[in-house]
């Protein structure tokens, strides 16, 4: 089975832009979250999705937004990027056992 | 945000040597996950706890789901080179169908060959 995978894996962007970032879960895992992390801050979680619908957020401005398609992929938008938005976005599938898998991370810079 | 006391913060310690870490929360939790993160990578899934007392072992690697279900550790018996990296622990709680991860503060393992 292929494991969770996140495009881009690296991304440049300027303050003031917008970014997407993609993630397709295991395949048959429904539940999708988001996490960035930052050598301060750690692991902390953004949003979660399962079956298209979000189903917990975490404490993030509203620039943070995500959504969930019918096939279980999901995408990231972080709109009007500040310096500190750079950091290692990290998506994770859950199975039905509660075992979170991650992908390997977009690691955002924002200059 | 919120984090899990994780301990040590860093540790060096010489190849062959067993390895000792853990996890403590005010908190209590349905499931404790146990993941390694190496550099630019996201964390791999080592070990899943699913009820208090419970001992699990991979390889190596055994971790203990605490009783009081706050607190967890991860030991790792002749550690070689290929252990270095950054560990962290989970905790898992649900409340009305949604589920919530806590993540620890990570333990930086360095093993000197």
């Amino acid at each position: 089975k292929a494991g969770v995978t996140q495009t881009p894996r690296y991304l440049i962007k300027t303050r003031g832009q917008q970014v997407t970032l993609s993630c397709s879960p295991i395949s048959g895992h429904r539940s999708v979250s988001w996490y960035q992390q930052t050598p301060g801050q750690g692991l902390q979680f953004l949003f979660e999705y399962f079956s298209e619908t979000q189903r917990n957020k975490g404490n993030f401005p509203g620039r943070f937004s995500g959504r969930q398609f019918s096939n279980s992929r999901s995408e990231m938008n972080v709109s009007t990027l500040e310096l500190g938005d750079s950091a290692l976005y990290l998506c994770a599938s859950r199975d039905y056992n509660n075992e979170q898998f991650f992908g390997p991370g977009t690691r955002l810079t924002v200059l | 945000g919120q984090q899990l006391n994780q301990s040590p913060q860093s540790m060096f310690i010489q190849e062959g040597e067993d390895v000792s870490m853990n996890c403590t929360s005010s908190s209590i939790f349905n499931t404790w996950l146990w993941y390694k993160q190496d550099p630019g990578e996201g964390p791999v899934l080592l070990i899943a706890l699913y009820k208090a007392g419970e001992l699990t072992s991979n390889g190596r690697l055994t971790a203990q789901f605490g009783i009081t279900r706050k607190d967890s550790f991860l030991n790792i018996s002749a550690s070689i080179p290929s252990d270095v990296g950054i560990y962290f622990c989970a905790g898992q709680s649900s409340t009305s169908g949604t589920y919530k991860y806590i993540f620890g503060t990570g333990t930086r393992l360095k093993v000197l060959a």
